[in-house]
């Protein structure tokens, strides 16, 4: 069945990389998505990346996909205390008009 | 957000009453979903429309039933809320149908609404 796994929780120090992972289950997705989530507001769109590409890179977020074992991750490089937030991945499912959203992975970021 | 407007933004209620969640955008977007977020499941398909009077399904559509009966008002309706459906509900609206691109994967949210069915 459609299931996109994420880990929890994730706690790093400020400037630090953080690196926020993804699992999904169907290979035929076009694109695939983050999403961010701040505290009491809904989600906002933080980058995509098409499925016939393995990295995409924009500012300081880096996007890497493993179309073999399914596998996204999205790397933020200087993290500052404002990248604290609920990351989701999201896959579409080819065919449909929806997105399948992971469980969210909350960031939390120390000083 | 985008042009979308949740209303109400809070809600307590009993269980067994009906509650209906409005959803409207002025943005002129081809489809609009329901999503409900819990801890530990993330967020997941109620319903969603892909135009007017046209709705499917989503993942945990039990319980739930929509409408749209013009583009810019999409109506989410418990029948008969019960403390399951304790959770909170966004609405999220793509493609644009003014720049004629489908670009419908991409979302944009609501704030979303607090529901608690006691």
């Amino acid at each position: 069945g459609e299931d996109v796994e994420q880990s929890l929780f994730l706690s790093v120090r400020e400037g630090d990389s953080s690196v926020i992972n993804c699992t999904y289950t169907d290979s035929s997705s076009t694109y695939l998505y983050w999403y961010k989530q701040e505290p009491g507001a809904g989600l906002q769109l933080l980058t995509y990346i098409f499925s016939n590409m393995d990295m995409k890179q924009d500012q300081r977020l880096t996007v890497l996909l493993n179309k073999k074992d399914k596998h996204l991750s999205l790397r933020i490089a200087d993290t500052q205390t404002g990248d604290s937030a609920i990351y989701f991945c999201a896959e579409s499912i080819k065919g449909t008009d929806k997105l399948i959203f992971g469980t969210g992975t909350r960031l939390q970021v120390f000083p | 957000d985008a042009g979308i407007t949740q209303s109400p933004r809070h809600k307590v209620t009993e269980t067994g009453t009906p509650v209906t969640l409005r959803c409207h955008q002025t943005e002129n977007h081809r489809y609009m979903y329901w999503y409900r977020q819990d801890p530990g499941h993330g967020l997941r398909l109620i319903h969603y429309s892909y135009g007017v009077k046209d709705t499917d399904k989503g993942e945990v559509s039990d319980g739930y039933s929509v409408s749209r009966s013009k583009t810019e008002d999409f109506l989410l309706t418990l029948e008969s809320a019960t403390s399951s459906q304790t959770s909170v509900y966004f609405c999220a609206i793509s493609g644009d149908q003014d720049v004629g691109v489908m670009e419908f994967e991409k979302l944009f949210f609501g704030s979303g609404t607090q529901l608690s069915v006691l």
